[in-house]
This record gives C-alpha cells, structure tokens and sequence, in this order.
C-alpha cells in the first residue's frame, strides 16, 4: 500500500523559514520523480516542485512562485523528499502535499500557515 | 502555463442523476508522444485528493465505471452516469504534458 505522510507545518511569520519532510513507502521510492503541490485557502491548487531520480542527475524544477526561496531534496536511503522553504510570503498559506509522478497518490498534506 | 477552465463551478444534483463537467485548455493537450495528458481528480470533504482518471478516459482500478472522460486537444469532459452519495466533492482536472503542470479552478458537486 502507498502511503505518504507529510510533516513540518505549522505557523511562521512572514521571512522565516520552515523545512517540509515527506515520508513515503509501498513504492520504489528511489525511480520516482516526487512532486510539492500546495491548496490554497480558497482551495486552488498549484504544482509547487520536483525532483527526477538519480538517474536524472536529480534535476530539480519550480513554479516561478517559489523559484530562488524554495528548494526540493530527497534522500533515496530514507525514501523521503524534503520541501525547504525560505522567505516564506502571506501567500505561501498553503496545504502543502506530496506526491508521486501522476499524482495518483497524495498524503493528508501537512498546513501552512505564514502570518505576522 | 495552460489555463485550465473548469464548469460549472458547482452543481446540485440528486442521487441517481447523471453529471457533466466541462474542463477547457487554453493549449492543446496533444502530447509529442500522441499521448493527451489530462486527468481528473476528487477532493471528498475533509480529505485530500484521489485520483479518478488519467489520460482523458482511462479508470484507476478501484473507481467505478459510472465514470468516464472524454475529449480530445482543448476541451475534454468527465461524466457521472448515476450520482451516488459517495461522489459529492470538488473535481479537478490537471495537465501534465505541458510544463509547468496546472489544474483547473474546481468543480462542487453537492447532493439537492
């Protein structure tokens, strides 16, 4: 059974930072390029981030929302990704998810929220 | 980034009527592959998404076949042949063959 529990959120203020961990297993972590995808408050959801697998040098993309503060990781021997998030804005109040390559599993999300 | 529209925003149905819900692309979504890479989704209340369908019409395993998806390039469709009690919640449609990957606004499906 895939399962993916996201953990790390919690209330920050506006500028801090705040590091998101994915802890994931059923699957072969290791050749899945995991994704960061976040619901806003009025339910919207944006793709966020993603990480290819080492055969892919583990290239590492962004949504120009969080491009230069937010970084993606992962770590294969702990079959987890990590979402570190800098300079964190308002409008980064997010539910923020992982999630597999076609998004055909998602974890219960972990909150955000970044308010003064 | 692909605008994806989605209509109506919400709907109100009884049990045992079908539903229709339009999903529009600003770009076609004909992958280089010959691939069309759009998809459905279903957010329950209070939980967190479940897949529904991919590539226009193919069915995940575990989801009933009153579903179906259809469509082709900019303007695809999810039906419900007979709603259930079960299906109430917010249907979004994604694309994943253009970068970056971008949903659709949502779609409420409420029970009149």
């Amino acid at each position: 059974e895939v399962q993916l529990v996201e953990t790390g959120g919690g209330l920050v203020q506006p500028g801090k930072s705040l590091k998101l961990t994915c802890a994931t297993s059923g699957f072969t972590f290791s050749n899945a390029w995991m994704h960061w995808v976040r619901q806003s408050p009025e339910k919207q959801l944006e793709w966020v981030a993603q990480i290819k697998a080492k055969s892919n040098n583990y290239a590492t993309y962004y949504a120009e929302s969080v491009k230069g503060r937010f970084t993606i990781s992962r770590d294969d021997s702990k079959s987890s990704v990590y979402l570190q998030m800098n300079s964190l804005k308002e409008e980064d109040t997010a539910i923020y998810y992982c999630t597999p390559p076609y998004f055909d599993y998602w974890g219960q999300g972990v909150m955000v929220t970044v308010s003064s | 980034d692909v605008v994806m529209t989605q209509t109506p925003v919400s709907l109100s149905l009884a049990i045992g009527q079908p539903a229709s819900i339009s999903c529009k692309s600003s770009q076609s979504l004909l992958g280089t592959s010959g691939k069309t890479f759009l998809n459905w989704i279903l957010q329950r209340p209070g939980q967190s998404p479940k897949r529904l369908i991919y590539q226009v019409s193919k069915l995940y395993s575990e989801v009933p076949d009153r579903f179906s998806g259809s469509g082709s390039e900019t303007e695809f469709t999810l039906k419900i042949s007979r709603v259930e009690a079960e299906d109430l919640g917010v249907y979004y449609c994604w694309q994943g063959t253009h970068f970056p990957r971008t949903f659709g606004g949502g779609t409420k499906l409420e029970l009149k």
